[in-house]
C-alpha cells in the first residue's frame, strides 16, 4: 500500500526553527518528484515546495524562498522541510505529496496523486 | 500564475448539475488537476490534464477547457460530493498553484 506520513509538526516561536519529514512506502520513492502543500485552518491549499526525484529542481512558494528548505534521501524514502524563521503566517496543516505523472497527448502531464495525513505547525509565542 | 475558482460556495441539491470554473492568469495549455476535499481529509486527485479522469473517479465528473478557462462539471450530484474542490496547475512547474476553492453545500 502506498503511504506517506508526515511527522515532526508541533508548536514553534516566531524566529525559530522547525523540521518535517515524511516516510514513504509503496513505491519506487526515487522516481518521483516530491511536494509539501499546506492548508490554514477552514482556508484553502497552498503550494509550498517541491523537489524532483534526484533533487535537481527545487521549487518553492514566493510566502517561503528563502526561509524554507526542502531535501530528500532516496536511500530513505524520506521527504524534509527545514523551516527557519517561522512567523504566525507558517501556521497551518502541512502535507508530503508525491507527484505522478502520465504521458498523453506527446507530453507527460503532472498531478499530486497520493497524499499524508497531514501535520501541524503552530507558530506562536 | 494566478488561478480564480468561481463560485466560491455553491448550495446544490441531490440530483443537481453543477459546474465550477476555473480560470487562468495566462495561457496554461491544459496542464490542470481537479481535486476532491472533504473536511477532516487530505484532497483526493479527481483530473488531470484538464479531462483525463483519474482511474476509479465516477463518470458523472468531467472536466474541460484549456488556454486560461476551465470547468469542472458534476452532471448528478450525489450526498457523497458535497465536499470543497480545488484546480491546480501544472504549467510553471516546478512554481505550482491552487486555486482558492469551491465549497459545494447542499
Amino acid at each position: 500500500e502506498v503511504e506517506l506520513v508526515e511527522s515532526g509538526g508541533g508548536l514553534g516561536q516566531p524566529g525559530m526553527s522547525l523540521r518535517l519529514s515524511c516516510a514513504a512506502s509503496g513505491f519506487m520513492f526515487d522516481d518521483y518528484a516530491m511536494h509539501w502543500v499546506r492548508q490554514t485552518p477552514g482556508k484553502g491549499l497552498e503550494w509550498v515546495s517541491g523537489a524532483a526525484w534526484n533533487s535537481r529542481v527545487l521549487g518553492y512558494a514566493d510566502s517561503v524562498k528563502g526561509r524554507f528548505t526542502i531535501s530528500r534521501d532516496n536511500a530513505k524514502s524520506s521527504l524534509y522541510l527545514h523551516m527557519n524563521s517561522l512567523r504566525p503566517e507558517d501556521t497551518a496543516l502541512y502535507y508530503c505529496v508525491k507527484e505522478g505523472r502520465q504521458w498523453r497527448y506527446g507530453h507527460y502531464y503532472y498531478y499530486m496523486d497520493v497524499w499524508g495525513k497531514g501535520i501541524t505547525v503552530t507558530v506562536s509565542s | 500564475i494566478q488561478l480564480t475558482q468561481s463560485p466560491s460556495f455553491l448550495s446544490a441539491s441531490v440530483g443537481d448539475r453543477v459546474t465550477i470554473t476555473c480560470r487562468a492568469s495566462q495561457d496554461i495549455s491544459n496542464y490542470l488537476a481537479w481535486y476532491q476535499q472533504k473536511p477532516g481529509k487530505a484532497p483526493d486527485l479527481l483530473i488531470y490534464a484538464a479531462s483525463t479522469m483519474q482511474d476509479g473517479v465516477p463518470s458523472r465528473f468531467s472536466g474541460s477547457g484549456a488556454g486560461t478557462q476551465f470547468t469542472l462539471t458534476i452532471s448528478s450530484l450525489q450526498p457523497e460530493d458535497f465536499a470543497t474542490y480545488y484546480c491546480q496547475q501544472f504549467d510553471s512547474y516546478p512554481a505550482l498553484t491552487f486555486g482558492g476553492g469551491t465549497k459545494v453545500e447542499i
